[in-house]
């Protein structure tokens, strides 16, 4: 697809467990952030890439949370010893490289956690 | 630190009425302030945006904000509603180049009533 693919859609985890969250973002979008959307919250940064790396993770709330975008491409959010309050949408956007935070960011539709 | 308030958490309106969404913002610079629209099961979808050049920016699906210095507002409008219009608005504010992070707004659910 064109869009920003974000996988699981929906994942259901136990207190404890480690957790990955993939995102896809537009072929060619050089920049990807990551945004987590809590419950009748708006969208809160997380961690910005250009390119692989990680130019401004001021958003990750604590040492359990970890974001790499090895090949520029693809990128992984981890979640380390969940608790219930991570449960969230983790949203993922790209943007062209070219351009600023200015511009549009796609979004895609999110991963959906439950830490129970 | 920079901000954005949105009143009303959820706004009703008849299908063929003005749509109004209201933005605050605060900000220490001068801000790029922007509109997302959310549709079910859809990602957020940039509706328009300001970046200081014309004061009333026009978006897709007829939708307009007019930015506001003196009362920092950007509010939303459409003169007439549609039901396709029913979605969740943010509204968002960065202080711009140089600052890669966007702050949200809380989000407004916009009803439409037929």
């Amino acid at each position: 697809g064109a869009g920003v693919s974000q996988t699981p859609s929906n994942k259901v985890t136990e207190k404890g467990k480690y957790v990955e969250l993939r995102c896809d973002p537009i072929s060619g979008h050089t920049a990807l952030y990551w945004y987590r959307q809590s419950l009748g919250q708006g969208p809160e940064f997380l961690i910005y890439f250009q390119g692989t790396g990680a130019a401004d993770d001021s958003g990750l709330p604590n040492d359990r949370f970890f974001a790499v975008r090895p090949e520029g491409s693809v990128s992984t959010l981890k979640i380390q010893r969940t608790e219930r309050g991570d449960s969230a949408v983790y949203l993922c956007a790209s943007r062209p490289g070219g351009g600023s935070v200015t511009g549009e960011l796609f979004f895609g539709e999110g991963s959906r956690l439950t830490v129970l | 630190a920079q901000s954005v308030t949105q009143l009303g958490s959820h706004v009703s309106v008849s299908e063929g009425a003005l749509v109004l969404l209201r933005c605050n913002y605060s900000s220490s610079v001068p801000p790029y302030l922007f509109w997302y629209v959310q549709y079910p099961n859809q990602g957020l979808q940039l509706l328009l945006k300001y970046t200081s050049a014309a004061t009333l920016v026009k978006g897709i699906n007829g939708f307009e904000a007019e930015f506001k210095k003196s009362e920092t507002s950007f509010h939303l409008t459409k003169p007439s509603a549609h039901m396709s219009d029913a979605a969740e608005y943010f509204c968002a504010v960065t202080p711009g180049v140089g600052n890669e992070k966007l702050t949200f707004g809380t989000g407004t659910r916009l009803t439409i009533i037929p």
